[in-house]
């Protein structure tokens, strides 16, 4: 069974950082593209970056390119998200996902807030 | 970068047939059949519902169907049932990165 499981979200004040993991199990990790994608309180989904499965290509949505860097590290499996000068429109729930968005993780929560 | 529109909400009684509309340009939903649905409860993870326009998942009832014609892309779903009350968001492939709709509230009347 595919398993997506993120962790590292919190309270952060503005202008910090925060970095998320994602641990995959279940299937072959490294044979995927991955996806982290958001969701801000009462909007919609947001896809957020993604990166190809050797990680040599990288993709962002314009509002978090120079702040945010998507990695993973195929060894352990694990996907991450570092987040830079975080600003209050950051605030969302974060979920990463996998290919092509068959399969979720449940999401861990990011609250930019003073 | 722009979202995809859809329709803020919708709704059905049950048994009835609703469709979900997800309109873009050419350069995403017109311009590649990479478009797909997903099933949102509160507080649950998004669920693929319809891939590659049309393609249903193993596991998806049959009810669920996926279309595209031009730059909108259409979810309808027949036979409603309570179950089917959540909210729905179409995504496109834009050729660099992904675009989602702003997502459906439908609502089983």
């Amino acid at each position: 069974e595919v398993q997506l499981v993120e962790s590292g979200g919190g309270l952060v004040q503005p202008g910090g950082s925060l970095r998320l993991s994602c641990a995959a199990s279940g299937f072959t990790f490294s044979s995927y593209w991955m996806n982290w994608v958001r969701r801000a309180p009462g909007k919609g989904l947001e896809w957020v970056a993604n990166i190809k499965e050797d990680g040599s290509e990288k993709y962002y949505v314009d509002s978090v390119k120079g702040r945010f860097t998507i990695s993973r590290d195929n060894a352990k499996d694990s996907l991450y998200l570092q987040m830079n000068s975080l600003r209050a429109e950051d605030t969302a729930v974060y979920y990463c996902a996998r290919g092509m968005f068959d399969s979720w993780g449940q999401g861990t929560l990011v609250t930019v807030s003073s | 970068q722009s979202a995809l529109t859809q329709p803020r909400s919708v709704s059905g009684s049950p048994g009835q047939s609703v469709t979900i509309s997800c309109t873009g340009t050419s350069s995403d939903v017109g311009g590649y059949n990479y478009v797909s649905w997903y099933q949102q409860h509160p507080g649950k993870a998004p669920k693929l519902m319809i891939y590659d326009v049309s393609k249903r998942p193993s596991g998806v009832p049959d009810r669920f169907s996926g279309s595209k014609s031009g730059n909108t892309a259409s979810l309808t779903i027949s036979g409603l049932q309570a179950e089917d009350e959540a909210d729905y968001y179409c995504c496109s492939y834009t050729g660099s990165s992904w675009a989602f709709g702003g997502g459906t509230e439908l609502t089983v009347l």
